[in-house]
């Protein structure tokens, strides 16, 4: 069955630092994969997805992503972290049934 | 205008009670989805439905039941509440399953807390 892997449960950086979020799957098949972003409160919003072809994607935000398929990774980045960024990330990737499987989730903290 | 809308959006309820929870989808997806997201964050799918096809995680108990009066909304209902149940439970939609490449939309979630 697939899996995803989110290593990090909570990270804290500095405005304007720079920022990676560590996402490993476990799936048999090329996946569909994605990071979604919950701002406290809220539902969850589509950051950016990996389908096919360039295995380095542009999402919303500034946020980029790299499908690395030797190692089983697909980690979320961002170049200068904005304090509205604060907020639990979520990567998924599409399995058994057409369904998203989510990680554990990461908290984003930005300090000023 | 919200493209995924949950009500209602805080539940609080006795155990042993039956709830439903509503959603409605204005995108004109035809497939719709229930996750549940416990204390600790982790979201797990529960239904997803389309007109055709209702895919059921086998580890939701049976007293969970997804109702579909049509193809924009899907309720779920819950029988006999258990304290367990206190989750906040999303919906989402997508145009066909996700598994083809479609982005999920999710509502804003309801939570729900069992006394």
């Amino acid at each position: 069955a697939q899996s995803v892997t989110q290593p990090d449960i909570h990270i804290t950086v500095s405005e304007g630092a720079s920022l990676e979020l560590r996402c490993n799957y476990s799936y048999g098949a090329t996946p569909y994969l994605f990071w979604y972003v919950q701002s406290p409160g809220q539902g969850l919003q589509l950051l950016l997805k990996y389908f096919s072809g360039d295995t380095l994607v542009q999402g919303i935000k500034g946020f980029e992503a790299e499908f690395k398929r030797s190692q089983s990774s697909f980690n979320l980045r961002k170049p200068s972290v904005h304090w509205s960024d604060a907020a639990e990330y979520f990567c998924a990737v599409v399995g058994a049934g057409n369904m998203l499987t989510f990680g554990g989730g990461t908290r984003l903290m930005v300090k000023p | 205008d919200t493209a995924v809308s949950q009500t209602p959006k805080y539940l609080v309820t006795q155990m042993g009670n039956d709830k439903s929870i509503k959603c409605e989808q204005n995108l004109g997806h035809d497939t719709m989805y229930w996750y549940k997201q416990d204390s600790k964050k982790f979201l797990k799918i529960m239904f997803s439905y389309n007109n055709k096809e209702l895919i059921i995680n086998e580890t939701v108990p049976n007293r969970f039941s997804p109702k579909s009066p049509d193809k924009a909304h899907l309720n779920l209902h819950i029988n006999s509440l258990e304290l367990g149940d206190s989750a906040v439970y999303f919906c989402a939609s997508s145009q066909g399953h996700t598994g083809r490449g479609t982005e999920a939309f999710f509502g804003q979630g309801t939570r729900l807390t069992v006394v």
